[in-house]
């Protein structure tokens, strides 16, 4: 069966520090992947998304970038993060329909 | 661009009544996927029920069955005899049918109802 593994699951990190949150897929080849942020109380807001290695599309500019550098790893990532960058991070993958999510990073830019 | 509109923020149901959610969408497409997700306190995101947009028939998972109403771009979540366990945030979610210049199909969500169950 297909599983999808998100870490860390907590993260607290400067203003101005890089970031780096790992999503791996197991059980599917060549799945759709993506990077959704939710606010506090809010709806998610898809970020990046990819259909293959090294292909990424990005949904809103910001302070942060996506890889893909093998078929089952997503990696978000920032140079220098900012207070706004605060948020619950989710990677989700898909192949035909529904998206199945990890269980989710919550970052906390200090 | 698609867009879908959850216009209860919260609600609020007594254990064992029975409850429904709404949800619109925008979207000059024929043919998509609508889904209602699940997220608890644990913040899991947990799909509870999907539909097809070419089949009339509206879907069925046990206690939650959805009223989809195509030509008015609505699709309500309906949980029958709530439980405790059902509370939580409920998202409706419109998966886009196009294949996009790199191919993806993008889930597109709601701004979320917070479901509440009063015992």
């Amino acid at each position: 069966s297909q599983t999808i593994h998100q870490w860390p699951a907590t993260l607290v990190q400067p203003v101005g520090s890089p970031l780096s949150l790992e999503c791996t897929v197991e059980g599917t080849s060549n799945p759709n992947l993506y990077w959704y942020r939710q606010a506090a109380g809010r709806g998610l807001q898809l970020l990046f998304y990819s259909v293959g290695i090294g292909q990424i599309s990005s949904e809103v500019p910001q302070n942060l970038s996506a890889s893909r550098p093998q078929d089952r790893q997503f990696i978000l990532s920032s140079k220098k993060l900012l207070l706004s960058d605060s948020g619950f991070y989710l990677c989700a993958w898909s192949v035909y329909s529904e998206a199945f999510f990890g269980q989710g990073t919550r970052l906390t830019v200090v | 661009a698609q867009t879908v509109t959850q216009s209860q923020p919260e609600m609020s149901v007594q254990e064992a009544e029975t409850v429904t959610l709404s949800c619109t969408y925008d979207t000059s497409e024929s043919d998509y996927y609508l889904f209602w997700y699940k997220q608890p306190p644990s913040r899991q995101m947990i799909l509870v029920i999907r539909q097809e947009a070419y089949k009339q028939q509206n879907a069925t998972e046990n206690r939650f069955s959805v009223n989809f109403q195509k030509a008015a771009k609505s699709f309500s979540l309906k949980i029958s005899d709530s439980q405790l366990g059902d509370a939580a945030m409920y998202f409706c979610a419109y998966r886009t049918p196009e294949r996009l210049i790199q191919g993806a199909q993008k889930l597109v969500f709601g701004q979320g109802t917070r479901l509440t169950i009063n015992p």
